[in-house]
């Protein structure tokens, strides 16, 4: 079946400008995350969603970031007002059976480039 | 605070050599404790987990790990390594407290394999 997919997978924008990414979990997880990898840095867990529902956006690195998740599957991370540092590579992972340590799968990534 | 060390930010050896990634956890119960690994182009892939029960565990791809209370380490480890591991490698700790989680990860060791 079908991998976890992420959209767009580059996107390049300008300091100051709203940027929306899109996750599309493995059909049927009802788990899904989001991390930021920035360069020579290890994965930085942001967010998580239990079916619609994110019980702790603690993670989130300021107030600028927003997620939300529709339908208990696709999910899509916000960025207003970007910055130099959000650019990173935003990942975002699915797992089955809920949140409790299980398995994550992976999708591919958007790399994000703010000019 | 909870954090996961990997003290080797590159590590190169010969194909056919032993290989072993350290880790080291700061956590106050018993963690989930996983290694995944992210090959040039490709996205992250579980290469095992450990959650209890046997303290040596087994993955994918020859590689195991072994949890070390006393030591609080989850080294990873492979007898023979071949050309096509060379990836970097993540530790992560799956933390859940009170209805919330998280999922600490490393900042990577970089392998090299040489011909």
């Amino acid at each position: 079946g079908a991998g976890v997919s992420q959209s767009p997978s580059n996107k390049v924008t300008e300091k100051g400008k709203d940027v929306e990414l899109r996750c599309d979990p493995i059909s049927g997880h009802t788990a899904l995350y989001w991390y930021r990898q920035s360069l020579g840095q290890g994965l930085e867990f942001l967010i998580y969603f239990q079916g619609n529902s994110a019980p702790d956006k603690s993670g989130l690195p300021s107030d600028r970031f927003s997620a939300e998740r529709t339908g208990g599957s696709v999910s899509t991370l916000t960025i207003q007002r970007t910055q130099q540092e959000d650019s990173a590579v935003y990942l975002c992972a699915s797992s089955a059976g809920g949140v409790w340590g299980g398995e994550q799968y992976f999708g591919p990534g958007t790399r994000l480039t703010v000019t | 605070a909870q954090s996961v060390t990997q003290p080797d930010i590159h590590i190169t050896v010969s194909e056919g050599a032993s290989l072993e990634l350290r880790c080291n956890y700061s956590y106050g119960a018993t963690p989930y404790l996983f290694w995944y690994v992210q090959s040039p182009g490709q996205g992250l892939q579980l290469l095992l987990k450990y959650f209890s029960g046997d303290t040596l565990v087994q993955g994918i791809k020859g590689f195991e790990a072994e949890f070390k209370r006393s030591q609080s380490s989850f080294n990873l480890r492979k007898p023979s390594v071949h050309w096509s591991d060379a990836a970097e490698y993540f530790c992560a700790v799956f933390k859940g407290t009170s209805g919330t989680y998280k999922y600490i990860f490393g900042t990577g060791t970089r392998l090299k394999v040489l011909a």
